[in-house]
């Protein structure tokens, strides 16, 4: 059975940093892209990030390009999303999600999320 | 901008059928790839109810498809069971030079 459990969500200032974990099992986990994807207060999704099963490749949306980092350590099986530059609106619970194929973009498993509070 | 837009709200009666449209807004209409859809109760994780547009993932139940018709993807729930009530939200994406992910604002399900 596929497991992804989320950790590291904190309350933190504008402007600071806090890293996210993904700890995955139940899957050869490098065989697999992975994803960040977050859901503000009351509101809707929003896509993260992705990165690829070796890692080599990245993606970024808009809102997190040059603040966030996707990374992954297939030896742990643990995704990572590094944080920096932190502000109000990055507020959200941030689920890391499992995608099934490559050359496509779906999300199959997600984990149950962890909670990022930006305030002052 | 690309956008995928939902309706905020939908309702049905225990029985009925309901669906849930998505209407991709990209000026570069096409581009987008087939769509997911994700059913999301308050306080918990998503869970994947369709994907390349009208699959249905083992173990979801027969009631909900999906279809595509032109630029608007849609998700059909039948016999509507008061389970059903949560977010429904789709997704999709595109591959150029890069990867842009977006979702619909979400489409609220009431089984009245």
């Amino acid at each position: 059975e596929v497991q992804l459990l989320e950790s590291g969500g904190d309350l933190v200032q504008p402007g600071g940093s806090l890293r996210l974990s993904c700890a995955a099992s139940g899957f050869t986990f490098s065989s697999y892209s992975m994803s960040w994807v977050r859901q503000a207060p009351g509101k809707g999704l929003e896509w993260v990030s992705v990165i690829s099963g070796s890692g080599g490749s990245t993606y970024y949306g808009e809102s997190v390009k040059g603040r966030f980092t996707i990374s992954r350590d297939n030896s742990k099986n643990t995704l990572y999303l590094q944080m920096n530059s932190l502000r109000a609106e990055d507020t959200a619970v941030y689920y890391c999600a499992k995608i099934p194929f490559r050359g496509v973009i779906y999300f199959d498993s997600w984990g149950q999320g962890t909670l990022v509070t930006v305030s002052s | 901008q690309s956008a995928l837009t939902q309706s905020a709200s939908v309702s049905g009666s225990p029985g009925q059928a309901i669906t849930i449209s998505c209407t991709g807004t990209s000026s570069d209409a096409g581009s987008y790839k087939v769509v997911s859809w994700y059913q999301q109760y308050p306080g918990k994780a998503p869970k994947l109810m369709i994907f390349e547009g009208s699959k249905r993932p083992s173990g979801v139940s027969h009631r909900f498809s999906g279809s595509t018709s032109g630029n608007t993807a849609s998700l059909t729930i039948s016999g509507l069971q008061a389970e059903d009530e949560a977010e429904y939200y789709c997704c999709s994406y595109i591959i150029s030079w890069s990867l842009d992910v977006v979702f619909g604002g979400g489409t609220k399900l009431t089984v009245l």
